[in-house]
Protein backbone atom coordinates (compact mmCIF):
# COMPACT_ATOMS: atom_id res chain seq x y z
CA UNK A 1 0.00 0.00 0.00
CA UNK A 2 0.66 3.70 0.15
CA UNK A 3 0.33 6.63 2.59
CA UNK A 4 1.43 10.05 3.27
CA UNK A 5 1.60 12.36 6.45
CA UNK A 6 1.17 15.62 7.21
CA UNK A 7 -0.25 17.55 9.69
CA UNK A 8 -3.67 18.48 9.51
CA UNK A 9 -3.54 21.90 10.01
CA UNK A 10 -0.57 25.23 11.22
CA UNK A 11 -1.50 28.56 12.49
CA UNK A 12 1.61 31.63 12.81
CA UNK A 13 1.53 34.96 12.13
CA UNK A 14 2.30 37.38 9.22
CA UNK A 15 5.87 37.41 8.82
CA UNK A 16 6.73 34.03 10.07
CA UNK A 17 7.94 31.06 8.74
CA UNK A 18 6.28 27.95 8.63
CA UNK A 19 7.45 24.01 7.75
CA UNK A 20 4.99 21.48 6.95
CA UNK A 21 6.20 17.74 6.51
CA UNK A 22 5.63 14.86 4.38
CA UNK A 23 5.92 11.35 5.37
CA UNK A 24 5.78 8.74 2.59
CA UNK A 25 5.56 5.50 2.40
CA UNK A 26 5.48 4.13 -1.44
CA UNK A 27 6.42 1.74 -4.10
CA UNK A 28 7.96 2.90 -7.12
CA UNK A 29 8.99 6.47 -5.98
CA UNK A 30 9.23 9.02 -8.62
CA UNK A 31 9.08 12.36 -7.07
CA UNK A 32 7.31 14.58 -4.74
CA UNK A 33 4.87 17.13 -5.32
CA UNK A 34 3.24 20.25 -3.38
CA UNK A 35 -0.13 21.73 -4.36
CA UNK A 36 -1.65 24.92 -2.98
CA UNK A 37 -5.71 25.15 -2.63
CA UNK A 38 -7.25 28.12 -1.18
CA UNK A 39 -10.88 27.59 -0.32
CA UNK A 40 -13.53 27.09 -3.41
CA UNK A 41 -10.44 26.84 -5.51
CA UNK A 42 -8.00 24.53 -7.62
CA UNK A 43 -4.79 22.96 -7.05
CA UNK A 44 -1.93 24.62 -8.09
CA UNK A 45 1.24 23.50 -8.70
CA UNK A 46 3.86 24.50 -6.44
CA UNK A 47 7.17 22.49 -6.61
CA UNK A 48 8.42 19.00 -7.83
CA UNK A 49 11.42 17.50 -6.45
CA UNK A 50 12.88 13.92 -7.98
CA UNK A 51 16.22 14.38 -6.22
CA UNK A 52 17.54 14.82 -2.61
CA UNK A 53 17.98 18.36 -1.88
CA UNK A 54 16.34 21.86 -1.43
CA UNK A 55 14.82 23.34 -3.83
CA UNK A 56 13.83 27.12 -3.75
CA UNK A 57 11.10 29.15 -5.46
CA UNK A 58 10.89 32.31 -4.48
CA UNK A 59 9.34 32.56 -0.97
CA UNK A 60 8.41 28.99 -0.97
CA UNK A 61 10.93 25.89 -0.39
CA UNK A 62 10.78 22.31 -1.00
CA UNK A 63 12.60 19.82 0.25
CA UNK A 64 13.13 15.88 -0.29
CA UNK A 65 14.81 13.18 1.19
CA UNK A 66 14.51 9.80 -0.47
CA UNK A 67 16.77 7.87 2.06
CA UNK A 68 14.34 9.42 4.78
CA UNK A 69 11.30 9.12 2.91
CA UNK A 70 10.38 12.33 3.82
CA UNK A 71 9.61 15.90 2.07
CA UNK A 72 8.83 19.45 3.66
CA UNK A 73 7.53 22.63 1.87
CA UNK A 74 8.75 25.80 3.81
CA UNK A 75 7.03 29.23 3.54
CA UNK A 76 8.54 32.01 4.49
CA UNK A 77 7.87 35.95 5.44
CA UNK A 78 3.76 34.62 5.70
CA UNK A 79 1.33 36.42 4.01
CA UNK A 80 -2.18 36.76 4.72
CA UNK A 81 -2.75 35.02 1.31
CA UNK A 82 -0.75 32.24 1.79
CA UNK A 83 -4.16 31.27 4.06
CA UNK A 84 -4.98 28.02 2.33
CA UNK A 85 -4.46 24.00 2.13
CA UNK A 86 -1.10 22.79 1.18
CA UNK A 87 -1.03 19.21 0.32
CA UNK A 88 2.35 16.86 -0.31
CA UNK A 89 1.59 14.27 -3.46
CA UNK A 90 4.09 11.77 -4.40
CA UNK A 91 4.51 10.70 -8.19
CA UNK A 92 4.82 6.95 -8.30
CA UNK A 93 5.28 4.68 -11.30
CA UNK A 94 5.84 5.48 -14.78
CA UNK A 95 2.87 8.05 -15.65
CA UNK A 96 2.64 11.02 -14.14
CA UNK A 97 0.17 9.44 -11.64
CA UNK A 98 0.25 11.35 -8.11
CA UNK A 99 -1.18 10.58 -5.16
CA UNK A 100 -2.30 12.85 -2.80
CA UNK A 101 -1.95 13.39 1.19
CA UNK A 102 -4.57 14.59 2.95
CA UNK A 103 -3.51 18.53 3.12
CA UNK A 104 -2.17 20.85 5.77
CA UNK A 105 -4.38 23.69 6.49
CA UNK A 106 -2.61 27.02 6.85
CA UNK A 107 -3.92 29.85 8.88
CA UNK A 108 -2.07 33.42 8.90
CA UNK A 109 -3.10 35.52 11.38
CA UNK A 110 -2.05 39.18 11.56
CA UNK B 1 -4.07 31.38 -22.00
CA UNK B 2 -7.22 30.21 -20.63
CA UNK B 3 -6.73 27.56 -17.88
CA UNK B 4 -8.99 24.04 -17.69
CA UNK B 5 -12.50 24.80 -17.83
CA UNK B 6 -15.18 22.81 -16.33
CA UNK B 7 -18.97 22.73 -15.94
CA UNK B 8 -21.40 23.00 -14.13
CA UNK B 9 -19.53 24.60 -11.35
CA UNK B 10 -22.30 23.59 -8.94
CA UNK B 11 -24.83 20.67 -9.60
CA UNK B 12 -27.64 19.18 -6.80
CA UNK B 13 -29.34 16.65 -7.47
CA UNK B 14 -31.49 13.60 -5.61
CA UNK B 15 -30.03 10.05 -5.05
CA UNK B 16 -30.64 7.81 -8.18
CA UNK B 17 -30.88 10.82 -10.37
CA UNK B 18 -27.83 10.64 -13.16
CA UNK B 19 -25.57 13.53 -13.49
CA UNK B 20 -22.35 14.57 -15.70
CA UNK B 21 -19.36 16.42 -15.84
CA UNK B 22 -17.83 18.66 -18.80
CA UNK B 23 -13.76 19.48 -18.64
CA UNK B 24 -12.12 20.74 -21.40
CA UNK B 25 -8.46 20.91 -21.17
CA UNK B 26 -5.40 23.41 -21.83
CA UNK B 27 -5.24 23.19 -25.40
CA UNK B 28 -2.17 20.94 -26.50
CA UNK B 29 -2.43 19.33 -23.02
CA UNK B 30 -2.87 15.75 -24.52
CA UNK B 31 -2.85 13.84 -20.92
CA UNK B 32 -6.70 14.38 -18.83
CA UNK B 33 -6.95 13.60 -15.48
CA UNK B 34 -10.16 13.48 -13.54
CA UNK B 35 -9.98 13.52 -9.53
CA UNK B 36 -12.51 13.54 -6.91
CA UNK B 37 -11.86 15.40 -3.89
CA UNK B 38 -14.10 14.42 -0.30
CA UNK B 39 -14.55 17.54 2.16
CA UNK B 40 -11.08 17.70 4.05
CA UNK B 41 -9.24 15.60 1.81
CA UNK B 42 -6.97 15.64 -0.87
CA UNK B 43 -8.12 14.87 -4.79
CA UNK B 44 -7.90 10.94 -5.63
CA UNK B 45 -6.98 9.84 -8.71
CA UNK B 46 -10.33 8.25 -11.06
CA UNK B 47 -9.25 8.24 -14.41
CA UNK B 48 -6.23 9.54 -16.52
CA UNK B 49 -6.54 9.79 -20.10
CA UNK B 50 -4.11 10.07 -22.71
CA UNK B 51 -5.15 11.28 -25.88
CA UNK B 52 -8.06 9.22 -26.28
CA UNK B 53 -7.35 6.20 -24.45
CA UNK B 54 -7.89 5.14 -20.84
CA UNK B 55 -4.79 4.45 -19.40
CA UNK B 56 -5.27 4.03 -16.09
CA UNK B 57 -9.24 3.76 -14.96
CA UNK B 58 -8.42 1.30 -12.18
CA UNK B 59 -9.80 3.29 -9.22
CA UNK B 60 -12.90 4.54 -11.45
CA UNK B 61 -16.21 2.51 -9.83
CA UNK B 62 -17.19 1.47 -12.94
CA UNK B 63 -20.53 -0.01 -11.93
CA UNK B 64 -21.58 3.51 -11.89
CA UNK B 65 -19.20 5.99 -13.08
CA UNK B 66 -18.16 6.03 -16.91
CA UNK B 67 -15.55 8.62 -18.68
CA UNK B 68 -15.16 9.65 -22.67
CA UNK B 69 -12.85 11.32 -23.99
CA UNK B 70 -13.51 11.38 -27.88
CA UNK B 71 -11.35 12.70 -30.38
CA UNK B 72 -8.76 13.57 -27.36
CA UNK B 73 -9.80 16.43 -26.60
CA UNK B 74 -12.92 17.66 -23.94
CA UNK B 75 -14.10 14.97 -21.48
CA UNK B 76 -16.90 13.95 -19.76
CA UNK B 77 -17.47 12.34 -16.13
CA UNK B 78 -20.98 10.56 -15.73
CA UNK B 79 -22.10 9.39 -12.65
CA UNK B 80 -25.28 6.80 -13.21
CA UNK B 81 -27.25 6.42 -10.26
CA UNK B 82 -25.82 8.83 -7.94
CA UNK B 83 -25.54 8.09 -4.23
CA UNK B 84 -25.30 9.97 -1.05
CA UNK B 85 -21.28 9.45 -0.74
CA UNK B 86 -21.08 10.42 -4.30
CA UNK B 87 -20.73 14.05 -2.87
CA UNK B 88 -17.96 16.02 -3.04
CA UNK B 89 -15.85 18.12 -5.74
CA UNK B 90 -14.93 16.76 -8.91
CA UNK B 91 -11.47 18.04 -10.44
CA UNK B 92 -10.38 17.80 -13.96
CA UNK B 93 -6.57 18.22 -14.60
CA UNK B 94 -4.45 18.22 -17.39
CA UNK B 95 -0.68 18.27 -18.87
CA UNK B 96 1.52 18.00 -21.44
CA UNK B 97 2.17 14.73 -21.38
CA UNK B 98 2.55 11.70 -18.84
CA UNK B 99 6.17 12.58 -17.78
CA UNK B 100 6.83 12.47 -14.18
CA UNK B 101 7.80 16.16 -13.78
CA UNK B 102 4.85 17.59 -16.67
CA UNK B 103 3.07 20.06 -13.99
CA UNK B 104 -0.73 18.66 -13.83
CA UNK B 105 -2.98 22.01 -14.20
CA UNK B 106 -6.43 21.73 -12.17
CA UNK B 107 -9.87 22.93 -13.41
CA UNK B 108 -11.63 24.89 -10.50
CA UNK B 109 -14.31 21.45 -10.30
CA UNK B 110 -17.45 20.69 -10.12
CA UNK B 111 -19.08 20.66 -6.68
CA UNK B 112 -21.72 18.10 -6.57
CA UNK B 113 -24.14 17.62 -4.04
CA UNK B 114 -26.41 14.29 -3.87
CA UNK B 115 -29.43 14.62 -1.77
Amino acid sequence: GQSLEQPSEVTAVEGAIVQINCTYQTSGFYGLSWYQQHDGGAPTFLSYNALDGLEETGRFSSFLSRSDSYGYLLLQELQMKDSASYFCAVTRAAGNKLTFGGGTRVLVKP
Amino acid sequence: EAGVVQSPRYKIIEKKQPVAFWCNPISGHNTLYWYRQNLGQGPELLIRYENEEAVDDSQLPKDRFSAERLKGVDSTLKIQPAELGDSAVYLCASSVGLAEQDEQFFGPGTRLTVL
